[in-house]
């Protein structure tokens, strides 16, 4: 089970460097925001979330952004290794639309050594 | 504990025939749902089942079904295969219904190739 790859925009990284992967979200009613990381055969795993009452939230290694006024989610990997070589999504959640995730359609981070 | 489990990770049909992909929870979890996942359109959902009833539903046509049973594992159906239902097809479980509040867990999805 391989994750989405053929037309996902890429970010290529060194080894070391930080990461800021974006997002543009569709609807300014959505209340919860999560970002996922998707290895190659594996399903999506969570990262990190963000309610849509913050604009900032950090976790380790990655701080996830959110910008209601322009509907822009980010997330930014500290330091980043090989082994955060992925395909990471945002996804989104409306109350008022049944709790259903919405998912963007995805980032690519690749690591150079 | 054991993480989401989907059988068969690997599917191969053809255009016409139908296809049962299934799927067993976290142990304790209560909803199971489902997403297809394609190049071109991404990771879409498609059902939510919580306590043997759909709860959501996506976008897909009739031909795309599901079901739950007591002990929560979940089965999704999809009749007169299509080129276009080729995909990866994840589960993800909560203990409750998914939000805010109940973050989903997935698995590592079943492949289908429809030739």
């Amino acid at each position: 089970g391989e994750s989405v790859g053929l037309h996902l925009p890429t970010l290529s990284v060194q080894e070391g460097d930080n990461s800021i992967i974006n997002c543009a979200y569709s609807n300014s009613a959505s209340d919860y925001f999560i970002w996922y990381k998707q290895e190659s055969g594996k399903g999506p795993q969570f990262i990190i979330d963000i309610r849509s009452n913050m604009d900032k939230r950090q976790g380790q290694r990655v701080t996830v952004l959110l910008n209601k006024t322009v509907k822009h989610l980010s997330l930014q990997i500290a330091a980043t290794q090989p082994g955060d070589s992925a395909v990471y999504f945002c996804a989104e959640i409306t109350n008022n639309a049944g709790n259903m995730l919405t998912f963007g359609g995805g980032t690519r981070l690749m690591v150079k050594p | 504990k054991a993480g989401v489990t989907q059988t068969p990770r690997y599917l191969i049909k053809t255009r016409g025939q139908q296809v049962t992909l299934s799927c067993s929870p976290i142990s304790g979890h209560r909803s199971v749902s489902w997403y297809q996942q394609t190049p071109g359109q991404g990771l879409q959902f498609l059902f939510e089942y919580f306590s043997e009833t759909q709860r959501n539903k996506g976008n897909f046509p009739g031909r795309f079904s599901g079901r739950q049973f007591s002990n929560s594992r979940s089965e999704m159906n999809v009749s007169t295969l299509e080129l276009g239902d080729s995909a990866l097809y994840l589960c993800a479980s909560s203990l409750g219904l998914a939000g805010v509040e109940n973050e989903q867990f997935f698995g590592p999805g079943t492949r289908l190739t429809v030739l």
